[in-house]
């Protein structure tokens, strides 16, 4: 059991680039998340998605897209990526375990470094 | 909001040593996840402890929910114990996004 799978793990890029982070959860879960990690700053959501098909902005969305593209996945695309944008990416997915009870599950990260 | 804080900020500890860490938070919870990420930057789920007491090996949580506070405890440390501690709290009128504590950085030192 995968659990949630994050594609890249390691990524530079040049300022004015684009690229996709991909998320992938094999859970059956409907809720997805993307958070951002900055030292000093904790991990801020960038986007979420509680079902297939929605999407909703999280604390820092400028300068980011989602896809949430099927049940399983639920991509983040830079479109020009800034220095500001250097940090580490988590997706997550979210358990409901009823009576209003939920648990998280993060991917492994990715690493993007923007020069 | 609601706010999330945990101590010690940072912890030493030789490997043997036992630990605690805490994690108190500001408003009603029905749901508290501990995570430890590892030096490698992975999180990994420890506990979904709402409330009472839960242990996994060396570790055990007990969250005491109508005091608003959980404790992580930590016998006889590793040192791949080492990393940093979250604990994190859900807000669902917020699509369920976590709200984390800023951490515990524990080195445990062989």
């Amino acid at each position: 059991n995968a659990g949630v799978t994050q594609t890249p793990k390691f990524q530079v890029l040049k300022t004015g680039q684009s690229m996709t982070l991909q998320c992938a959860q094999d859970m059956n879960h409907n809720s997805m998340y993307w958070y951002r990690q900055d030292p000093g700053m904790g991990l801020r959501l960038i986007y979420y998605s509680a079902s297939e098909g929605t999407t909703d902005k999280g604390e820092v969305p400028n300068g980011y897209n989602v896809s949430r593209l099927n049940k399983r996945e639920f991509s983040l695309r830079l479109e020009s990526a800034a220095p500001s944008q250097t940090s580490v990416y988590f997706c997550a997915s979210r358990k409901n375990l009823g009576q209003g009870n939920t648990e998280a599950f993060f991917g492994q990260g990715t690493r993007l470094t923007v020069v | 909001g609601i706010q999330v804080e945990q101590s010690p900020p940072d912890l030493i500890l030789q490997e043997g040593a036992n630990s605690t860490l805490r994690c108190n938070f500001s408003d009603s919870v029905n749901n508290l996840q501990w995570f430890h990420q590892n030096p490698w930057g992975q999180l990994i789920n420890l506990f979904y402890i709402p409330s009472g007491t839960k242990q996994n090996g060396r570790l055990s949580a007990t969250t005491v929910a109508t005091e608003r506070y959980s404790l992580l405890y930590i016998s006889s440390s590793q040192t791949t114990d080492s990393g940093v501690y979250f604990c994190a709290v859900p807000r669902y009128n917020q699509g369920g996004k976590l709200i984390f504590g800023q951490g515990t950085e524990l080195s445990v030192k062989p």
